[in-house]
């Protein structure tokens, strides 16, 4: 069974500048999360998608968004990008029918923001 | 106070020693608890996980649930240096967002 896939694996952008980063779901894997991981903050939670709606939203400026598609695949965006939001983002999943947090994680898009 | 709270580290243990890896939480309606190994430079991937109180036993892993102290635990016997990576506690409530809360995590070095 395939994981799940991160792209791109490693990215550099400037000051002001958008990325989109793509996330492919384990096979029947519903849910998709989005992580913001730093040395300082620790894994930060950006946003859930199940069944492409937002279910769940963390505390992050609008700057920062997403969508799922209907194969369950999922995009995040950052637009006018700052220092601070150089970071691990990760992408993580779910099929579990009860909340009990079982996620599987892809190996992140490691953002460098200059 | 962060919901889950966690020592960062670095812990550094030689090769063979039982290594003990700890979270406290304030939130009691936490019921599901999760243990995450991280290598550099990957994602997360869970390593153990337990419902409401009690122990979980997985090889050289043992997982500890104190819900009465709000206090979790790893313990890692006969420690190896492929051991050597961040451990991320989280956990969830039974009900509402499906979202777990995670600690920062606390990096393990397993010298030889």
């Amino acid at each position: 069974k395939a994981g799940v896939t991160q792209t791109p694996r490693y990215l550099i952008k400037t000051r002001g500048q958008q990325v989109t980063l793509s996330c492919s779901p384990i096979s029947g894997h519903r849910s998709v999360s989005w992580y913001q991981q730093t040395p300082g903050q620790g894994l930060q939670f950006l946003f859930e998608y199940f069944s492409e709606t937002q279910r769940n939203k963390g505390n992050f400026p609008g700057r920062f968004s997403g969508r799922q598609f209907s194969n369950s695949r999922s995009e995040m965006n950052v637009s006018t990008l700052e220092l601070g939001d150089s970071a691990l983002y990760l992408c993580a999943t779910s099929g579990a029918a009860l909340n009990t947090g079982e996620l599987f994680f892809g190996e992140g898009s490691r953002l460098t923001v200059l | 106070q962060k919901e889950v709270e966690q020592d960062p580290g670095p812990l550094s243990v030689p090769e063979g020693a039982i290594v003990s890896l700890n979270c406290t939480y304030s939130n009691s309606a936490f019921q599901y608890f999760m243990w995450y190994r991280q290598y550099s430079r990957k994602g997360p991937e869970l390593l153990m996980y337990t419902y409401s109180s009690g122990n979980k036993e997985d090889g050289r892993f043992t997982a500890q649930v104190d819900k009465s102290s709000k206090y979790i635990s790893l313990f890692i016997r006969d420690s190896q240096p492929s051991d050597s990576a961040t451990y991320l506690c989280a956990m969830t409530t039974s009900g509402g967002s499906y979202i777990p809360t995670f600690g920062r995590g606390t990096s393990l070095i397993v010298h030889p």
